[in-house]
């Protein structure tokens, strides 16, 4: 049973536009959400993430919605950048804990 | 500060053997996290030790296994290799509540 998960295994976006990541999860007692990007031959890059007590995050291009009642959370990336192609994991935790449970990724792709 | 290193990068076994990967986590980090990546699967956690001890441990069999050092390095075994264990290993240094990664060990397995 996939606790997390991330529905669009792949998105376009033209560069300027905005890109929207969405994932799911299943779990309620995930409590800590993340966003990580990876490279291909490179670990997973921490991008940014969001406690349950908040419902949205910024960091500059970077902004972290979090739905509870949905048990949705989305990426929203403003403006996309070629540089931004890559793939993007979703992943959970409970209580903040080191264990964290990952969603499949979805490879976003920005075109100039 | 350096990143979180692994060796080898690559590695190419044949079923039935075994294998050792290795970890140092940024200095000063005493949690090390290891998660298989695959394509069918994406990210799936093993295991995971802080100061020499494993704290949490994923779903795996038990030929997968691991240790840490008083240096917090820490290794992973895989025992009797499946053509199922090729993957990209990857292992986290943990900070507060941000895991760091390195880029990963590719093991084949023929």
């Amino acid at each position: 049973d996939q606790q997390v998960k991330q529905n669009s295994p792949s998105l376009s976006v033209q560069e300027g536009r905005i890109s929207i990541l969405n994932c799911d999860y299943t779990n309620s007692m995930f409590d800590y959400f993340l966003w990580y990007k990876k490279y291909p031959a490179e670990g997973p890059t921490f991008l940014i993430s969001i406690s349950s007590i908040k419902d949205k995050n910024e960091d500059g291009r970077f902004t972290v919605f979090l739905n509870k009642s949905a048990k949705h959370l989305s990426l929203h990336i403003v403006p996309s950048q070629p540089g931004d192609s890559a793939v993007y994991f979703c992943a959970a935790s409970v209580g903040g804990y080191s264990t964290l449970t990952f969603g499949k990724g979805t490879m976003l792709l920005v075109s100039p | 500060k350096a990143g979180v290193t692994q060796t080898p990068r690559y590695l190419i076994k044949t079923r039935g053997q075994q294998v050792t990967l290795s970890c140092s986590p940024i200095s000063g980090h005493r949690s090390v996290s290891w998660y298989q990546q695959t394509p069918g699967q994406g990210l799936q956690f093993l295991f995971e030790y802080f100061s020499e001890t494993q704290r949490n441990k994923g779903n795996f069999p038990g030929r997968f296994s691991g240790r840490q050092f008083s240096n917090s390095r820490s290794e992973m075994n895989v025992s009797t290799l499946e053509l199922g264990d090729s993957a990209l290993y990857l292992c986290a240094s943990m900070e507060g509540l941000e895991q760091f990664f390195g880029p990963g060990t590719r093991l084949t397995v023929l």
